[in-house]
């Protein structure tokens, strides 16, 4: 089975310039989670999908940062402007079910300079 | 919002050594999850407990859940170089609709040979 892919794996930006990251869960899976880690600290849930409708989008930085799942399958994320502090690895995840066990991408590690 | 607490931040133990690292939750849980991240990777589901008071093993890891769904442990015994790497508990609150699953900061685990 294969697993959640993400891509791309590794982005550098200068801040200010924009970015978008693209995930493709696991077949069949309805939740799809997008997840901020920082160096050191835990996934910070950022949004949460069950299908294409959103379930939790309160920690979204809402004036930089926004996502989709159109079709409810793959998703997109976006940063824009980026500032330093978003310096950090992006992770999606998806579940079968809401509260589910979740099943990681590899992330997407971005550096803002 | 919920907050999810875990000690210690860091353990470091000699192999062979018994490792254990907490998880409190400041809301009662519908479920604990625990999660591992070898350096350099993504966070791989470990295991799911629902029941309160349900202790479950997994061959050297031993997981509980407080009698109150609000606390959980994992405590690896014998440690082997294969344990390092950090350990996250991860829950969504009990009666919430969303499922939202709040990470803790993850406990860094380093085994020395």
């Amino acid at each position: 089975e294969a697993g959640v892919a993400q891509s791309p794996r590794y982005k550098i930006i200068e801040k200010r310039q924009s970015v978008a990251f693209w995930c493709n869960p696991i077949s069949g899976h309805a939740t799809l989670y997008w997840y901020q880690q920082i160096l050191g600290q835990g996934p910070k849930l950022l949004i949460q999908f069950q299908n294409n409708g959103v379930v939790d989008d309160s920690q979204l930085p809402k004036d930089r940062f926004s996502a989709e799942r159109l079709k409810g399958v793959d998703s997109t994320l976006k940063i824009q402007p980026a500032k330093l502090e978003d310096s950090a690895v992006y992770l999606c995840a998806s579940s079968p079910e809401l509260g589910g066990e979740l099943f990681f991408g590899e992330g997407s590690r971005l550096t803002v300079l | 919002g919920q907050q999810v607490m875990q000690i210690p931040q860091y353990q470091h133990v000699q192999e062979g050594e018994d490792f254990t690292t907490y998880c409190n939750s400041s809301t009662t849980l519908s479920n604990i999850q625990w999660y591992k991240q070898r350096p350099g990777g993504h966070p791989v589901f470990l295991i799911q407990l629902v029941k309160s008071g349900e202790v479950k093993k997994q061959k050297r890891l031993t997981f509980q859940f407080g009698e109150a769904k609000k606390n959980s442990s994992l405590h690896i015994t014998a440690t082997q170089t294969t344990d390092v790497g950090t350990y996250f508990c991860a829950g969504p609150p009990w009666g919430g609709s969303n499922y939202k699953l709040t990470f803790g900061k993850g406990t860094l685990l380093t085994v020395n040979p």
